[in-house]
């Protein structure tokens, strides 16, 4: 089992509204990332978890709070959120740091 | 700053061509180098991670190869088929856990 599951898949927030994206794996990797991707751009990193603790933000805004309760489950909490963050959210993981990463399908999210 | 580069950005070719996508990469200290599959709006497919220490690795009608020493990567698509149509992004592993992309190179494969 290689699978990478987000939920949802698609989401609609306004802009005052507070929404989470959920990843979960069950492949035993330690390693989880968040990327965001915009439409014909490559995915570009925002959060690394490595054996459940952050290791890398790259200067994302605090209106993205990663979370990872256990070593399968990885969140994204979403709060007061701009149009320009409508994007593709894609969710990784991989046995430890450096290794083979599995993403997830994305969760499609639009900010109106 | 490591920075990865996809040429062509993209391809048309008829189905049953040989193919050829390139990948280089600015910093040769990479731990490995992994090629991926994107189908329009979906997530991204692994199609073959080389290890630093490997020179090519290959997978039914893909072969892959690594030049570190010359920051280079390509990959082999053989036989073509309209199935193959996607976006192909190369991605390098630096320290610490970061997966660079580079701008992918999109293909159509034509009936």
């Amino acid at each position: 089992d290689t699978e990478v599951t987000q939920t949802p898949k698609h989401l609609v927030m306004g802009m005052t509204n507070k929404k989470s994206l959920k990843c979960e794996q069950h492949m035993g990797h330690r390693a989880m990332y968040w990327y965001k991707q915009k439409a014909k751009k490559p995915p570009e990193l925002m959060f690394v978890y490595s054996y459940e603790k952050l290791s890398i933000n790259e200067s994302v805004p605090s209106r993205f709070s990663p979370e990872c309760p256990n070593s399968s489950l990885l969140n994204l909490h979403l709060h007061a959120l701009q149009p320009e963050d409508s994007a593709l959210y894609l969710c990784a993981s991989s046995r430890k740091e450096n290794t083979e990463a599995f993403f997830g399908q994305g969760t499609r999210l639009t900010v109106v | 700053k490591q920075e990865v580069t996809q040429i062509p950005a993209a391809l048309s070719v008829p189905e049953g061509e040989n193919l050829v996508l390139n990948c280089s990469f600015t910093d040769s200290a990479i731990y490995n180098l992994q090629w991926f599959r994107q189908d329009p709006g979906k997530g991204l497919t692994s199609l073959l991670l080389i290890q630093s220490s490997q020179r090519e690795q290959t997978s039914g009608r893909l072969n892959a190869s690594l030049d570190k020493s010359s920051g280079r990567s390509t990959l082999y698509i053989a036989a073509s088929q309209p199935g193959d149509s996607a976006t192909y992004l190369c991605a390098v592993y630096n320290q610490g856990g970061k997966l660079i992309f580079g701008q992918g190179t999109e293909l159509s494969v034509k009936p």
